[in-house]
C-alpha cells in the first residue's frame, strides 16, 4: 500500500492569504488527486494531478484559484489561492493503488481554517 | 455528470445488523466502494465490489451490487460500538465520486 504525507496536517489562515500543501507518495505513480471535504460534508474531487502535463479541474474549480504543481511522479503541491473562510475544509492527497481493485489511498488530509 | 448518492444516517442498537444504502448513475463505474471515517481521522477503504459481481462477502461485511438499479449496500453483522462512524460510498468511473457519507450511530 502506498504511504502519503501531507503538510501542513493543519493551519490557521488569514483572509486573502495563500497556503500551499505538499504532498509526498512512497512509490511513483502517474495520478495523483486532490480532494475536498468541507465541513460535514463529503468529498469533492478538485483535480487530477499527471506528471509533465496541466492538471485536469472538475467543474467549479479553476486553475486561478488552486493551482497545483507535479514536479514529478513522488511529489504534488496544491495552492489554496487568495482565501476565504469557505476555503476552511479539509484538504485531501489521494493515489490509486495500482491494485486491481483499483481502490483509492488517501493521506491524513490538511485541515485549513480560514479567519 | 456522476452522481452518488446516500441516506444520511442510521441509528441500530448494538449486536443488530447495520445496512448503509448507496445509489449511483454512470453505468459505466468499473467499480464500488466503501470507506470508513472515523471523527477526525482520514478514509479508510473497507471493501470494494468489482461491477461484474453481485456480492462479496468479508467477514463480518457483506456487500450487495444490484447493477440493474445502480443500488449498492453495506450490511455490517453484529454492529459494534466501534462501528460507529461516517461510510462513504464511492464509484470508478476512472476518478473516484464520493457519496455524502451515512452516519452510522451504534446504541449500546
Amino acid at each position: 500500500s502506498a504511504v502519503i504525507s501531507q503538510k501542513p496536517s493543519r493551519d490557521i489562515c488569514q483572509r486573502g492569504t495563500s497556503l500551499t500543501i505538499q504532498c509526498q507518495v512512497d512509490s511513483q505513480v502517474t495520478m495523483m488527486f486532490w480532494y475536498r471535504q468541507q465541513p460535514g460534508q463529503s468529498l469533492t474531487l478538485i483535480a487530477t494531478a499527471n506528471q509533465g502535463s496541466e492538471a485536469t479541474y472538475e467543474s467549479g474549480f479553476v486553475i486561478d484559484k488552486f493551482p497545483i504543481s507535479r514536479p514529478n511522479l513522488t511529489f504534488s503541491t496544491l495552492t489554496v489561492s487568495n482565501m476565504s473562510p469557505e476555503d476552511s475544509s479539509i484538504y485531501l492527497c489521494s493515489v490509486f493503488s495500482g491494485r486491481m481493485g483499483g481502490e483509492l489511498f488517501f493521506g491524513e488530509g490538511s485541515r485549513l481554517t480560514v479567519l | 455528470g456522476e452522481d452518488v448518492e446516500q441516506s444520511l444516517f442510521l441509528s441500530v442498537r448494538e449486536g443488530d445488523s447495520s445496512v448503509i444504502n448507496c445509489t449511483y448513475t454512470d453505468s459505466s463505474s468499473t467499480y464500488l466502494y466503501w470507506y470508513k471515517q472515523e471523527p477526525g481521522a482520514g478514509l479508510q477503504l473497507l471493501t470494494y465490489i468489482f461491477s461484474n459481481m453481485d456480492m462479496k462477502q468479508d467477514q463480518r461485511l457483506t456487500v450487495l451490487l444490484n447493477k440493474k438499479d445502480k443500488h449498492l449496500s453495506l450490511r455490517i453483522a453484529d454492529t459494534q460500538t466501534g462501528d460507529s462512524a461516517i461510510y462513504f460510498c464511492a464509484s470508478n468511473t476512472g476518478k473516484l465520486i464520493f457519496g455524502q457519507g451515512t452516519t452510522l450511530q451504534v446504541k449500546p
